[in-house]
């Protein structure tokens, strides 16, 4: 069956550009995350989804990154003005759990985004 | 403020040599340790979920216990196929706090 799927799966963008990161979760999955990655690093919290909502946004570094999921499937993270320490792998994650335990995540390839 | 170390940050073993890596964690709350396994290029692989001390998983090779405050990931007679990130997480809230991973690398 399909997993979670990211696109693009490599990102190249110039300092102070906009950009977008896409995840389509496993069809049914209520939750959805998106973690960043960096290299030698654990993946670090960004925002969480149950359903359309955003229940959880307490990672995102500050206000350049947004994230919406206006329909409770698609999400797309949206960086604003990227510096080049926005420079990591974006990973998402969904989940079949509906509030309470968080349970096993299922997680994309994620998008390897480069700022020069 | 949650804090979860690994060690050893890498590990080479031959093949056929057991070892553990080790998850060190201090929160407040423990709802569940997770372990997961990453390898080069994907996302991470849903392993183990521990939720008590003292409670212990198996699959294949892999044996993961806990306690109060921490956690071992035992591999015996790991293959080369072993080689990867492991990852361990905590989880509070909702969300999971990760450590930084013990890469692996099984020599044939």
């Amino acid at each position: 069956g399909a997993g979670v799927s990211q696109t693009p799966s490599n990102k190249v963008t110039e300092k102070g550009k906009y950009v977008e990161l896409r995840c389509d979760p496993i069809s049914g999955h209520t939750a959805l995350y998106w973690y960043r990655q960096s290299l030698g690093q654990g993946p670090e919290f960004l925002i969480y989804f149950q359903g359309t909502g955003a229940a959880d946004d307490s990672g995102l570094p500050n206000d350049r990154f947004f994230a919406v999921r206006p329909e409770g499937s698609v999400s797309t993270l949206k960086i604003q003005r990227t510096e080049r320490g926005d420079s990591a792998v974006y990973l998402c994650a969904s989940s079949p759990t509906g509030g309470g335990s968080t349970g096993e995540l299922f997680f994309g390839e994620g998008s390897r985004l480069t700022v020069l | 403020e949650d804090q979860v170390t690994q060690s050893p940050e890498a590990l080479r073993l031959q093949e056929g040599e057991s070892s553990s890596l080790n998850c060190s964690y201090t929160v407040s709350g423990l709802r569940g340790l997770f372990w997961y396994r990453q390898d080069p290029g994907k996302g991470p692989e849903f392993l183990f979920t521990l939720y008590s001390a003292g409670e212990e998983k198996e699959k294949e090779r892999l044996k993961a216990t806990l306690t109060k405050k921490e956690s071992f990931l035992h591999i015996t007679a790991p293959k080369p196929e072993d080689s990867a990130t492991y990852l361990c997480a905590v989880q509070v809230t909702r969300q999971l706090t990760f450590g930084s991973g013990t890469q692996l690398t099984v020599l044939p």
